[in-house]
């Protein structure tokens, strides 16, 4: 079984910084693919950025990057120049079949 | 392209009385469709899945139930609605032609009182 764990309850960053969340996961897939979700205080469910495992190059979209560390089963999302906009819960999530494992989320907030 | 579809956004309820929440895809054929509820401030909690018309898994006992009664429509139900069913109820769903991840219907806030 799938698990995906998100070791920082919270993170807090200063306005036009940047904030590195977490991510560890454990799967015997070979094939499986990463993705981060951001959820705002609207509780909808948005997708940040997705990984291919059997990619080596880290994926970036705008500010949002990852750092995936195959060997270490770790997949870490690295947001730049931070926006009041970006506070919200993020989810760590792995794919593998049909079925996501999602991790408990990590609540970040941003001061101006 | 593929929208989700769930509704309502809200719902107020009394203890006891029947629940319906509805999901539909539209732009795609054969979905993977999820039932998931999340408590305030927490994480996703897995409730029912399908992979075809009339399939469902449910991955917890519980007071609720799912149907698939069209290829694109998830229907969550209950018969008798308790406290602790009070949550965010979010459906989504994912093809199985891509590597993608969920797609996210916009939610439902269910108050039981």
């Amino acid at each position: 079984a799938q698990t995906v764990t998100q070791s920082q309850p919270e993170m807090s960053v200063q306005e036009a910084e940047t904030v590195t969340l977490s991510c560890t996961y454990d799967t015997s897939e070979s094939d499986y693919y990463l993705f981060w979700y951001k959820q705002p205080p609207s509780r909808q469910m948005i997708l940040v950025i997705r990984q291919e495992a059997y990619k080596q190059q880290n994926a970036t979209e705008n500010r949002f990057s990852v750092n995936f560390q195959k060997a270490a089963k770790s997949f870490s999302l690295k947001i730049s120049d931070s926006q009041l906009g970006d506070a919200a819960m993020y989810f760590c999530a792995e794919r593998a079949g049909n079925m996501l494992t999602f991790g408990g989320g990590t609540r970040l907030m941003v001061k101006p | 392209s593929q929208t989700i579809h769930q509704w309502p956004a809200t719902l107020v309820q009394p203890v006891g009385s029947p629940l319906s929440l509805e999901c539909t895809v539209e732009g795609t054929s054969n979905p993977n469709l999820y039932w998931y509820r999340q408590a305030a401030g927490r994480g996703l909690q897995l409730l029912f899945y399908s992979v075809g018309i009339g399939q469902i898994s449910s991955e917890v006992p519980q007071n609720l139930s799912a149907s698939r009664p069209q290829d694109r429509q998830f229907i969550l139900s209950s018969k008798k609605l308790l406290l602790s069913d009070s949550g965010f109820y979010l459906c989504a769903w994912i093809g199985s032609e891509n590597h993608n991840g969920y797609t996210f219907g916009s939610g439902t806030r269910l108050t039981v009182v």
